[in-house]
């Protein structure tokens, strides 16, 4: 169980368009996902929290209306990246917290997908 | 500015030894902590979680947590090469309004490596 999906795994664009990641948890619902980044050789940043029906809150820094967060439904979140840049190559994570057995807050992350813009 | 602190490695250890991993906190509120590992190019995996002070086993993995020494570890017996990945510990942080959002606190991760 616990299992996280995201698609595509792997994306390359040109300089000026959207992107959109999507995020799905296969076996149980998820009300809370999250979205990070991982540059080469560095740690996850989170970048916000989405939780179904509401708004995403962002974490300090991260542009809201570049990066669009969407969970409409308990099993799916996006993430869209708009006019993207190629500082915006990054990896880009998910991640779902189950919240049949996550008592501890314990995530379940996503294989990732991997953002080239050229 | 809650901080979670790790041995950026890299740890290299002989292929059967005990791996030993650190990982020290600054938030004393904090209320689970989390060993994730994570592989080149992967997104990183649950390894096991611990909120009680003192061992808790699974398998080769022992996390051990110490609250008073703000002070959390992950011991993997009998290593092996498949071992070898940046292991990632994390801390549940509370919101500002006290109540707990589910936040994860990432650690910069260690590196291991089994040596055969």
């Amino acid at each position: 169980g616990a299992v996280v999906s995201q698609h595509p795994s792997r994306v390359i664009c040109k300089s000026g368009t959207s992107v959109k990641i999507e995020c799905r948890s296969l076996d149980f619902q998820a009300t809370t996902m999250f979205w990070y980044r991982q540059f080469p050789k560095q740690s996850l940043m989170l970048m916000a929290t989405s939780n179904e029906g509401s708004k995403a809150t962002y974490e300090q820094g991260v542009e809201k209306d570049k990066f669009l967060i969407n969970h409409a439904s308990l099993t799916l979140s996006t993430l869209t990246v708009t006019s993207a840049h190629p500082e915006d190559s990054s990896f880009y994570i998910c991640s779902a917290r189950d919240h049949r057995v996550g008592l501890a807050g314990e995530q379940y992350f996503g294989p990732g997908t991997r953002l080239t813009v050229t | 500015q809650k901080e979670v602190e790790q041995n950026s490695g890299p740890l290299s250890v002989p292929e059967g030894a005990i791996a030993s991993l650190n990982c020290t906190y600054s938030d004393r509120g904090s209320q689970s902590f989390f060993w994730y590992r994570q592989y080149s190019g992967k997104s990183p995996e649950l390894i096991m979680f611990i909120y009680s002070n003192g061992d808790k086993e699974d398998g080769r993995f022992t996390a051990q947590l110490n609250k008073a020494s703000q002070y959390v570890s992950l011991l993997i017996r009998d290593s092996q090469p498949s071992d070898s990945a940046t292991y990632l510990c994390a801390v549940n942080a509370w919101g500002s309004d006290g109540g707990s959002n589910y936040k994860l606190t990432f650690g910069k991760g260690t590196l291991l490596t089994v040596n055969p």
